[in-house]
């Protein structure tokens, strides 16, 4: 299996501050298609999951633009510009190149 | 607007088998992909496999021999069975449209294993 890990599993951001974690698997996730399969979902408290970007760096459709992936290869990276309240909970990165797809460990986001 | 639901027990004995239907509502079950996915309790993500709405699948090698994942066209549904269940078991069942591209989810079902 693809082993994906994430850094740092727990971030405590200030409000309106940065926030950046990493997502580096086991495997290049770069596929004969041309298309690298790194997705990262969003997991706020007491909900499920929600997508927010797929393929390194598409963002859902009402994703917002503080949101943004980068990478390539097997090293990726999540950043939030600003980090605010409703951006509290688990960030999970998943891979799809391989099955069974597979996810990181999760990084939990609180705000200071 | 594409709207999941899980149902099913929340409790299940041990041994026996856990089953789950996804109702779609707010759109067709027809050329997507539809996945389930689990999350035991304080642990992470746990993708189980896809069905396509044809009927094929793929299933995670470390559930294959104990899962099976069908769809009915007709009802709008597909459903999730995993047989000879044990604690480790317990989780939230969630399922998702989508093979990779998860983008809806359901608010997910608590199953517990427990005798």
């Amino acid at each position: 299996d693809v082993v994906m890990t994430q850094t740092p599993l727990s971030l405590s951001v200030t409000p309106g501050q940065p926030a950046s974690i990493s997502c580096k698997s086991s495997q290049s996730l770069l596929h004969s298609d041309g298309k690298t399969y790194l997705y990262w979902f969003l997991q706020k408290p007491g909900q499920s999951p929600q997508i927010l970007i797929s393929e390194v760096s598409s963002r859902f459709s009402g994703v917002p633009d503080k949101f943004s992936g980068s990478g390539s290869g097997t090293d990726f990276t999540l950043r939030i510009s600003r980090v605010e309240a409703e951006d509290v909970g688990v960030y999970y990165c998943m891979q799809g190149i391989n099955l069974p797809w597979t996810f990181g460990q999760g990084t939990k986001v609180e705000i200071k | 607007q594409v709207q999941l639901q899980e149902s099913g027990p929340g409790l299940v004995k041990p041994s026996e088998t856990l089953s789950l239907t996804c109702t779609v509502s707010g759109g067709s079950i027809s050329s997507y992909y539809w996945s389930w996915i689990r999350q035991p309790p304080e642990k992470g993500l746990e993708w189980i496999g896809y069905i396509y709405y044809t009927g094929s699948t793929d299933y995670n090698p470390s559930l294959k021999s104990r899962v099976t994942i069908s769809v009915d066209t007709s009802k709008n549904q597909f459903s999730l069975k995993l047989s000879s269940v044990t604690a480790a078991d317990t989780a939230v069942y969630y399922c998702a449209r989508g093979r990779r591209y998860m983008d809806v989810w359901g608010k997910g079902s608590t199953v517990i294993i427990s005798s």
